[in-house]
């Protein structure tokens, strides 16, 4: 079975300051790793994904996340954050041509001024 | 750009009414999916149709059943509404031969069961 943990429902980052939101997932099968953002108000819309290949992945909005095997870990970084970067950010798991996203509960990023 | 048009952002209904969710899809996908989002849960699946009038139950079907009667069009049905289904409702399409397995989403349905 898949899971995904999110480690932190809420994490709060000055203006400019480094963010990393923490995905741990389980699977049984090489995993396709995804993150997506939610705006106020909006649906879902893809940040990056890792299905093979490189392990380090870039995405839209300066954000990139790093598959790591040996750790089971897919963490998502940006080196400065943004006003505009605070919505929700779920990271979400699928087997390679499953149909299922599995996704984990959400992490809430606020941005200071 | 894919495009997921839900038909309502917010909807409020009474107890026992019977609730018609609308979603359409322009990308020809054959793959569609609804989903239940709740804080503190994610984001959880309903129902998933991988063709015209087929279906699949996903995690939490209990409550609602679906229509696909055209390709472009999936509609999520809560029979007899109860307040616990008081949610955020998202869906989503997917290309075909989706290896590797981009969901997009619509701006979603928060529904009120009062």
């Amino acid at each position: 079975a898949q899971s995904v943990t999110q480690l932190g429902s809420h994490v709060s980052v000055s203006e400019g300051a480094l963010v990393l939101l923490r995905c741990n997932y389980s699977s049984s099968v090489p995993p396709y790793l995804f993150w997506y953002v939610q705006y106020p108000n909006q649906g879902l819309q893809l940040l990056l994904k890792y299905t093979t290949g490189a392990t380090l992945v870039k995405g839209i909005n300066g954000f990139e996340a790093e598959f790591k095997k040996s750790e089971t870990s897919f963490h998502l970084t940006k080196p400065s954050a943004h006003m505009s970067d605070a919505a929700e950010y779920f990271c979400a798991v699928s087997g390679a041509f499953s149909y299922k996203l599995i996704f984990g509960s959400g992490t809430r990023l606020l941005v200071r001024p | 750009d894919v495009k997921v048009t839900q038909s309502s952002r917010y909807l409020v209904k009474r107890t026992g009414e019977k609730v018609f969710l609308e979603c359409v899809q322009d990308m020809d996908h054959e793959n569609m999916f609804w989903y239940r989002q709740d804080p503190g849960l994610g984001l959880r699946l309903i129902y998933f149709s991988y063709d015209v009038k087929m279906k699949e139950k996903g995690d939490i079907p209990e409550g609602y059943s679906v229509s696909r009667e055209k390709k472009e069009r999936f509609s999520l049905i809560l029979e007899s509404a109860s307040t616990n289904q008081t949610s955020m409702y998202l869906c989503a399409s997917r290309a075909p031969g989706g290896s590797k397995n981009i969901q997009y989403f619509g701006a979603g349905t928060r529904l009120s069961v009062l």
